[in-house]
């Protein structure tokens, strides 16, 4: 069965870190790009950053730039989402979720998320 | 990255038939035709409906449907049923930068 399982998330302070897990299996996880949207408490979804398959690049919404960094472990099938800084609007539910390669970020399969509150 | 603009709400009866529209620009929707389509129910991750404007993955129902002109993309669900009551988001490739963007979201009431 593909699945994929975030961990991780947590309660943290004001400027604090966090750092996201997600473990993929049932496909060939090194073959996909991937990536990460959250979804604010009663708000719509948000593009957060994506990995290509070979981890060679990385790319970032404009809310986390230069705070959040997504990496990547193919040998271990993990996903990562490292986030420092965090601020009361980083509050949401994290989802990893895998991309259709080719198709510009249409992800076809979603973890359960995993959830991140900011607040001191 | 700006959002893409979405109705905040649509409805019909069961049978009928609803269509979502998701305005973009020019950088994204207009540009590529990379645009998604996802389903939301409350509690649950989003699955996903339509891609490349007009692709269903295997298991989604051919009542929904999907379409794009110019800067604008559009979700149809055909023979609304119960089951289909949910949030919907599109998405698209925002090219710049290799980056995504959702739209604002539509909650789909079956009446």
């Amino acid at each position: 069965e593909v699945q994929l399982l975030e961990s991780g998330g947590g309660l943290v302070q004001p400027g604090g870190s966090l750092r996201l897990s997600c473990a993929a299996s049932g496909f060939t996880f090194s073959s996909y790009a991937m990536g990460w949207v959250r979804q604010a408490p009663g708000k719509g979804l948000e593009w957060v950053s994506g990995i290509p398959n070979s981890g060679s690049s990385t790319y970032y919404g404009d809310s986390v730039k230069g705070r959040f960094a997504i990496s990547r472990d193919n040998s271990k099938n993990m996903l990562y989402l490292q986030m420092n800084s965090l601020r009361a609007d980083d509050t949401a539910v994290y989802y990893c979720a895998k991309d259709i390669p080719n198709s510009g970020w249409a992800f076809d399969i979603w973890g359960q998320g995993t959830v991140v509150s900011v607040s001191s | 990255q700006s959002a893409l603009t979405q109705p905040p709400s649509a409805s019909g009866s069961p049978g009928q038939s609803v269509t979502i529209s998701c305005t973009g620009t020019n950088s994204d929707v207009g540009r590529y035709n990379s645009v998604s389509w996802y389903q939301q129910h409350p509690g649950k991750a989003p699955k996903l409906m339509i891609y490349e404007v007009s692709k269903r993955p295997s298991g989604v129902p051919d009542r929904f449907s999907g379409s794009k002109s110019g800067n604008a993309a559009s979700l149809t669900v055909s023979g609304l049923q119960a089951e289909d009551e949910a949030d919907y988001y599109c998405s698209s490739y925002a090219g710049s930068n290799n980056l995504g963007v959702f739209g604002t979201g539509t909650k789909v009431t079956v009446l």
